[in-house]
């Protein structure tokens, strides 16, 4: 059975920092692009950043409103994927799922979820 | 970047009746467009891929379609468990995948 499993969130001053872990379980982890994607309170889905897979080398991208302070990186021995967020903002606040993407020409969709970790960005 | 526009914000339908939820795109995603159902503290469900392909596990009351620019899913005969928020999600164009706000399917 296919798992992603978010854990890390919690409350964090504005400027600090937060590492987010996903446990991945069911496949082979180095096979697969994972991304982040989040929601904001009363907000839709907001894509993150994607890892991909080591067929291309787990290069990443980030969306423009996080790249500079958000790194993922991976952990195969583990079978984890993180985001280190840094340098976090009010508005970073949010659930954040990881998701297994069903890679199509560069892009693709979202084929399993985790349940999310929740970032709160408050003084 | 794409933006995906869905409609109507909520939909009230009552057990048994069908369901049917727009998604339109700022310029053409061909067929690469997915939607999704979330549940509040669940992890969001893949329902439909490539416009109109029903992911593993699916209900048959679920189906999509349309092409280009406009796009809908159908919910045929609402179940107690179809409740919940729906998004439509593009991937033509990368980055990003972008969603749309969602639509909210709640009871009548």
């Amino acid at each position: 059975e296919v798992q992603l499993v978010e854990s890390g969130g919690g409350l964090v001053q504005p400027g600090g920092s937060l590492r987010l872990s996903c446990a991945v379980s069911g496949f082979t982890f180095s096979d697969h692009y994972i991304d982040w994607v989040r929601q904001a309170p009363g907000k839709g889905l907001e894509w993150v950043g994607r890892s991909r897979s080591k067929a291309i080398g787990f290069t990443t991208d980030y969306a423009p409103s996080v790249k500079g302070r958000f790194t993922i990186s991976r952990d195969d021995s583990k079978n984890s994927l993180y985001l280190q967020m840094n340098s976090l903002r009010i508005e970073d606040t949010a659930v954040y799922y990881c998701a297994r993407v069903v890679a199509v020409a560069g892009a693709g969709y979202f084929e399993y979820w985790g349940q999310g970790t929740l970032v709160t960005v408050s003084s | 970047e794409i933006v995906m526009t869905q409609s109507p914000a909520t939909l009230s339908v009552s057990p048994g009746e069908r369901a049917t939820l727009s998604c339109r795109a700022s310029q053409s995603v061909i067929s690469n467009l997915a939607w999704y159902q979330h549940k509040p503290g669940q992890a969001p469900r893949l329902l439909i891929y490539s416009a109109s392909t029903r992911a593993t596990g699916i209900p048959a009351r679920f189906s999509g379609t349309g092409s280009g620019t406009e796009f809908t899913l159908t919910i045929s005969s609402l179940q107690s468990e179809d409740f919940a928020l729906y998004y439509c999600q593009q991937y033509n164009n990368w980055p990003p995948g972008t969603f749309g706000q969602g639509t909210r399917v709640e009871i009548k």
